[in-house]
């Protein structure tokens, strides 16, 4: 079955780790992006990336870093330097067009971060 | 100024009932919109996009205004399975930010 798949479900840091988030499609997607929610708000871009060995800052992107080696993962690295890290992260993946049209975005089911 | 903007809600409304919720985008350069719902502790899924004549999934209709910059969906004859949050999403430019822009949400609770 086709899909996005983000591991691991729940994730348990202790302050001033470094963690990795996975986040793999097999939708052939080309774009694929990082979201954070935290509770009772909406979604924020930490990083996207519409093509391989290329990605952008999204709004909150301070304290993650990323990478897009291949075109069916985007990991997303949680460090130390994020000061707030507890919250839901939702990884996306879509094909890249825009107007009319166009196809909005598929989510994994998302990793719950807690720093402990 | 938020780049898209929802009423939070909630909106408590009775079996039966027709409920519509507003939008509104700031950056009149998008391209893409869309409605996506999100239960308690999921995933955001994609409910429907949006298209500048509106368009209608059953219970469900979408229209966008891009005058005013606004987008809306109506619920018919709402269920109790409708009771979710629901986003409203714009997606960027062509030549400018691609990815999606989620507004916070509107809560609706649908009772017996």
């Amino acid at each position: 079955d086709g899909g996005i798949t983000q591991s691991p479900k729940y994730l348990f840091r202790k302050e001033g780790q470094n963690v990795t988030l996975s986040c793999e499609q097999n939708l052939n997607h080309d774009a694929m992006y990082w979201y954070r929610q935290d509770p009772g708000q909406g979604l924020r871009l930490i990083y996207y990336s519409q093509i391989v060995n290329d990605f952008q800052k999204g709004d909150i992107a301070e304290g993650y870093s990323v990478s897009r080696e291949k075109k069916e993962s985007f990991p997303l690295t949680v460090t130390s330097a994020q000061k707030n890290p507890t919250a839901f992260y939702l990884c996306a993946s879509s094909i890249d067009t825009h107007g009319q049209g166009s196809f909005g975005a598929f989510f994994g089911q998302g990793t719950r971060l807690t720093v402990v | 100024r938020k780049e898209v903007e929802q009423d939070p809600g909630p909106f408590n409304v009775p079996e039966g009932a027709t409920v519509a919720f507003n939008c509104t985008y700031s950056n009149s350069a998008s391209q893409s919109f869309f409605w996506y719902r999100q239960d308690c502790r999921k995933e955001p899924k994609l409910l429907m996009s949006v298209y500048s004549s509106g368009n209608e999934d059953g219970r469900f209709t979408a229209q966008l205004n891009r005058a005013s910059q606004y987008i809306s969906l109506l619920i018919r004859d709402s269920k109790l399975s409708d009771s979710a949050t629901y986003l409203c999403v714009v997606r960027g430019s062509p030549t400018g930010r691609r990815a999606l822009t989620f507004g916070s949400g509107t809560r609706l609770q649908v009772q017996p």
